[in-house]
């Protein structure tokens, strides 16, 4: 079947812009998580969703960063006012919670 | 905290030699202990599980809770295992956020 699908694949944004990226899971799939990748770096944790309920976003690092799940299924994860430092591979992942992720494509952000 | 630590950014084996990659962490708990696998131009994916006990494409990795450690081997590299690998830790209890590390990037040369 399907993967997780992220889009945009790519985005350039200027400084200062909101940015919205879409993560669709696999269906069925109950447990959606975010996480920021910076060049060289693993991945960091961001958020994640059990359903529709924000079960933990210690990740975010700021209240420009905001994430929604609202019908349990696909999410969308918002950076307003979009700074430099914000640049960065976003990757989605889903799991049916047996504690395997399976993750997108990713979608790289850079913020001119 | 949660801490995963990889200390070696770049691995070079030949194929055919033995290839181990070495991976640190620490946690309070009961951590479960993942490897996961970014091939060239593919999105990253689960290698392998310590509580599945697998060996996976004839990798290994043992969790050592003595030394903290999960280190992935395997006894004859080949050519298709050049990827990137990433050690990763969650909590265990719920299936909550991964910690990964830095990653290492192996090379198997011909």
């Amino acid at each position: 079947g399907a993967g997780v699908s992220q889009s945009p694949r790519y985005k350039v944004t200027k400084r200062g812009q909101d940015v919205a990226l879409r993560c669709d899971p696999i269906s069925g799939h109950v447990s959606l998580y975010w996480y920021r990748q910076a060049l060289g770096q693993g991945p960091e944790f961001l958020t994640y969703f059990n359903y529709e309920a924000q079960q933990d976003k210690s990740g975010l690092p700021n209240d420009r960063f905001s994430a929604e799940r609202p019908e349990g299924s696909i999410s969308t994860l918002t950076i307003q006012r979009t700074e430099q430092r914000d640049s960065a591979m976003y990757r989605c992942a889903s799991s049916p919670n047996t504690g395997e992720q399976y993750f997108g494509p990713g979608t790289r952000l850079t913020v001119t | 905290a949660q801490r995963v630590t990889q200390p070696e950014k770049l691995l070079s084996v030949f194929k055919g030699a033995p290839v181990e990659l070495k991976c640190n962490y620490s946690y309070s708990g009961s951590p479960e202990l993942f490897w996961y696998v970014q091939y060239s131009r593919q999105r990253l994916q689960l290698l392998l599980r310590h509580i599945s006990r697998e060996s996976i494409k004839g990798f290994t990795a043992d969790l050592n809770k003595g030394e903290t450690s999960f280190h992935l081997k395997k006894p004859f590299a080949q050519e298709e295992d050049s990827a990137m690998y990433y050690c990763a830790l969650s909590s265990g209890t719920s299936y909550g956020k991964l910690t990964f590390g830095q990653g290492t990037i192996l090379t198997v040369h011909p």
